[in-house]
């Protein structure tokens, strides 16, 4: 079974500041997929970002990049030039493909962006 | 883009009576959906996996009958809590696989509120 671990319960980062946010994973799979998901107060579940396995390059979106470590199962969200806007939850997730497309998500962190 | 709607956002309903939560596609076809349950300030426990026309599968842990789910559409799945207790009040939500096959990615609905008083 799968599990993923994010080690930081709660974060805050000051407005234009730069916060990583870290998760690691655990499976004996080659290939899968990585998300990171935003959860504002709102409670909507937003997908901030995608990594598949297979591929080296590290996936960005805007302010938002990840550093993908297959060797090392850790897949971090760097976050630059925070805004309020991204005050949120923040979910790391694993996706096995071709197996129903069950999400295992971590257990979060809080992000806190500061004015 | 794919869009998810549940319904409703918010209930609140007496110990011992039932609710039914909706979660359709609006603008594809869902096969697949799940239902998840989170408590304040956790993450996502995965409920179950709902399957157009044919039985959800469960995960280890939920009861069948207190969560019973219907998936008749390809659209629409439901989510009914039998006999809710001030134990079930949670925030639901529901995902479904997009209209581009396995890309991976889920849609994720706003999510429901369930006070049991």
């Amino acid at each position: 079974a799968q599990t993923v671990t994010q080690s930081q319960p709660e974060m805050s980062v000051q407005e234009a500041e730069t916060v990583t946010l870290s998760c690691t994973y655990d499976t004996s799979e080659s290939n899968y997929y990585l998300f990171w998901y935003k959860q504002p107060p709102s409670r909507q579940m937003i997908l901030v970002i995608r990594q598949e396995a297979y591929k080296q390059q590290n996936a960005t979106e805007n302010r938002f990049s990840v550093n993908f470590q297959k060797a090392a199962k850790s897949f971090s969200l760097k976050i630059s030039d925070s805004q309020l806007g991204d005050t949120a939850m923040y979910f790391c997730a694993f996706m096995k493909p071709n197996a129903g497309n069950m999400l295992t998500f971590g257990g979060g962190t809080r992000l806190m962006v500061k004015p | 883009g794919a869009v998810v709607s549940q319904h409703p956002s918010r209930v609140i309903c007496k110990s011992g009576t039932s609710v039914k939560i909706e979660c359709r596609s609006l603008d594809f076809q869902a096969t697949t959906m799940f239902w998840y349950r989170q408590f304040p300030k956790q993450s996502l426990m995965l409920m179950a996996t709902s399957n157009e026309g044919s039985k959800a599968t469960y995960e280890q842990g939920v009861e069948k009958d207190k969560f019973l789910i219907n998936h008749a559409s390809l659209t629409l799945s439901t989510l009914t809590v039998t006999s809710a207790h001030p134990e079930d009040s949670s925030f639901y939500i529901c995902s479904a696989r997009g209209p581009m096959g396995d890309t991976g990615e889920l849609f994720f609905g706003e999510g429901s509120r369930l006070t049991v008083l």
